[in-house]
């Protein structure tokens, strides 16, 4: 696609249930980029990918959260037992390359996770 | 890691010039990102500094000094639809994420 896509746009689960979230960068990207926005907030940076492998992985907030990515493309990000304070929008962003200088990062529209 | 710095929130009048300011510390600098967010849509790309000095971009400027650690976006002939959150992201070289600051939330009013 043209844009880097995410799936589900929406989600509403209940407390405790696992879910999962997708991302599809754009083609050719080899960074892909997981940020949480909580209503009102700035953007938490969770985890990054350069191709398959995951240098940063600090921004998780607990051992709740992880991530993949296979073949260099699209990315599943996982919440295991959801709590009422992981609801808030979840933003994915591809790049050229991490580190490439000069490559701007390209949001998709973002999954809005409930947890009710 | 990173510290990056932004005021919170700033009014300012349809028509006039504000100046939106951003400090970082980082290690390993690159250059910084600016992106503009409006309520409810993702954020979009608006300028990236790599040398000291202001570029222009139509009603948009971003200025960059790395020695202070300084960076601040002008928008100038303000509308309302510039009404919107403004983030800045120093930018590390080498094999680092993309980290931004809080965000400036703007509000353009009559």
């Amino acid at each position: 696609g043209a844009g880097v896509s995410q799936s589900p746009s929406n989600k509403v689960t209940e407390k405790g249930k696992d879910v999962e979230l997708r991302c599809d960068p754009i083609s050719g990207h080899t960074a892909l980029y997981w940020y949480r926005q909580s209503l009102g907030q700035g953007l938490e940076f969770l985890i990054y990918f350069q191709g398959n492998s995951a240098p940063d992985k600090s921004g998780l907030p607990s051992d709740r959260f992880s991530a993949e990515r296979t073949g260099g493309s699209v990315s599943t990000l996982t919440i295991q037992r959801t709590q009422q304070e992981d609801s808030a929008v979840y933003l994915c962003a591809s790049s050229l390359g991490a580190g490439i200088p000069n490559t701007e990062a390209f949001f998709g529209q973002g999954t809005r996770l409930t947890v009710v | 890691g990173q510290n990056i710095d932004q005021p919170t929130e700033m009014t300012a009048t349809e028509g006039a010039i504000v100046q939106i300011n951003c400090t970082y510390q980082t290690s390993g600098f690159n250059g910084l990102f600016w992106y503009q967010q409006h309520a409810g849509e993702a954020p979009t790309f608006l300028s990236y500094n790599v040398l000291d000095g202001l570029e222009e971009k139509g009603r948009f400027s971003s200025f960059l000094s790395r020695s202070k650690g300084y960076s601040y976006l002008l928008l100038k002939e303000l509308q309302m639809k510039d009404s919107a959150s403004y983030l800045c992201a120093p930018w590390n070289s080498g094999n680092t994420p993309l980290v931004f600051g809080k965000g400036t939330r703007l509000s353009v009013i009559a």
